[in-house]
């Protein structure tokens, strides 16, 4: 139990346009979920919280105009890149809380803007 | 302040040999903590937990140490065997809801 997966596992896109990633907990409801980005070789950054029903919460240094976070259901978050720019491509990996231990980590979605 | 990612910091072992890999974090108001292991291309795979009322736990080959005192953790792997050649992140529960991860240690085992 607890699986999350992500689409799509990677993207390449043109500098100006917009990229939607999704982020779906396959087998349980998730209230709140959370976004992170990881650049190669470091840690992950946490961008935002984001909990259904409500806005999200954003972390200090990150736009919410250019990263657009949508929690419509229990089992849905989607993160929008907008106007995406080649120091945006990065690692995008959405996790859910569960109740379980931890969180659980969607494989991630690799954006490529060239 | 949080902790931040910078470059890895890694740690190479023999096969067979046990690893202890270290973390240090940041708020001594955090009261739970988590290791996780990332291979490389994937998303993090929870391994152990831990909260601030013990100072050890195992689990199957691994155990980690908790050290309220010095803000410090330890994941201990017995037997590391190839398989777990990746990044392993500490992360804490500042009890603000949110994860806050430490740098990560690559693990390289060698056959």
């Amino acid at each position: 139990g607890a699986v999350v997966s992500q689409h799509p596992s990677w993207v390449i896109c043109k500098s100006g346009t917009s990229v939607k990633i999704e982020c779906r907990s396959l087998d349980f409801q998730a209230t709140t979920m959370f976004w992170y980005r990881q650049f190669p070789k470091q840690s992950l950054m946490l961008m935002a919280t984001s909990n259904e029903g409500s806005k999200a919460t954003y972390e200090q240094g990150v736009e919410k105009d250019k990263f657009l976070i949508n929690h419509a259901s229990l089992t849905l978050s989607t993160l929008t890149v907008t106007s995406a720019h080649p120091e945006d491509s990065s690692f995008y990996i959405c996790s859910a809380r569960t109740g379980l231990p931890g969180d659980y980590f969607g494989p991630g979605t690799r954006l490529t803007v060239t | 302040g949080e902790s931040v990612g910078l470059h890895l910091p890694t740690l190479s072992v023999q096969e067979g040999d046990n690893s202890i890999i270290n973390c240090a974090y940041s708020n001594s108001a955090s009261d739970y903590f988590i290791w996780y292991k990332q291979e490389s291309g994937k998303g993090p795979q929870f391994i152990i937990d831990i909260r601030s009322n013990m100072d050890k736990r195992q689990g199957q080959r691994v155990t980690v140490l908790l050290n309220k005192t010095v803000k410090h953790l330890s994941l201990q792997i017995a037997a590391t065997q190839p398989g777990d050649s990746a990044v392993y992140f500490c992360a804490e529960d500042n009890q603000g809801g949110k994860l806050i991860f430490g740098q990560g240690t690559e693990l390289s085992v060698k056959p």
